[in-house]
């Protein structure tokens, strides 16, 4: 079974500083795929960036991009030059083996102080 | 809007009375999913539709929970006899056809039993 774990519960960043989010997964599958979603206090989640298991380069989407270390079973996500409107939970996510729906880690929430 | 919605946004119920939501998926999406969110945790997986098809149901969904999906179309939660462990804030997504693809979430629906 898979399981994702965010060691972070929550994060302080400077604005228009870099921040790291942390991932680490287990899984057994060959193939899998790595997401990252974003979650205001409005409580809708904002699908952010994916990474697949055999993507030769890590994904960037704009201000995000994904560190991706398979040996390590990591996928952390990195936001470059944090505004204010990143504060909220970030979730690390993939599917459960051979279906549908994702698994999510407990979330790591950031603030992003002026 | 194109998003998906969830309706309502806040329900306030009294121990044993039923409850339902509805959620209505991005148009052109053939999946839907229903995730469930207790505070400081990330979504746990509730049932997943293709279609109108129920393929998946975790252990989560008690008897007391019961979800359809008519026509394909829009979907809807009921839960019966409602318990205060169902307080949490109930997030519906959906996603197209294919391997990894992202899952686009509504703004849930915030439950509290009192």
């Amino acid at each position: 079974a898979q399981k994702i774990t965010q060691t972070q519960p929550g994060m302080f960043v400077q604005e228009k500083e870099a921040v790291t989010l942390d991932c680490t997964y287990d899984t057994s599958d060959q193939s899998y795929g790595l997401f990252w979603y974003k979650q205001p206090s409005s409580g809708e989640m904002i699908f952010l960036i994916y990474q697949g298991s055999y993507d030769e380069q890590n994904a960037t989407e704009g201000r995000y991009s994904l560190n991706f270390q398979k040996a390590r079973k990591s996928a952390n996500l990195v936001i470059s030059a944090s505004q204010l409107g990143d504060s909220a939970m970030y979730f690390c996510a993939m599917p459960y083996t051979g279906r549908r729906a994702l698994t999510f880690g407990s979330g790591t929430r950031l603030q992003v102080q002026p | 809007d194109t998003g998906v919605s969830q309706d309502p946004r806040h329900k306030i119920t009294k121990r044993g009375q039923n409850v339902t939501f509805r959620c209505d998926p991005i148009s052109e999406h053939n999946r839907l999913y229903w995730y469930r969110q207790t505070l400081g945790q990330g979504p746990e997986f509730l049932t997943y539709f293709q279609n109108e098809a129920q393929l998946e149901k975790s252990r989560l969904l008690s008897d007391r929970f019961s979800a359809e999906r008519p026509k394909g179309s829009f979907s809807t939660l009921e839960i019966q006899r409602t318990e205060q462990g169902d307080s949490a804030m109930y997030l519906c997504a959906s996603s197209t056809t294919g391997i990894n693809t992202e899952a686009f979430f509504g703004q849930g629906t915030r439950l509290t039993v009192v």
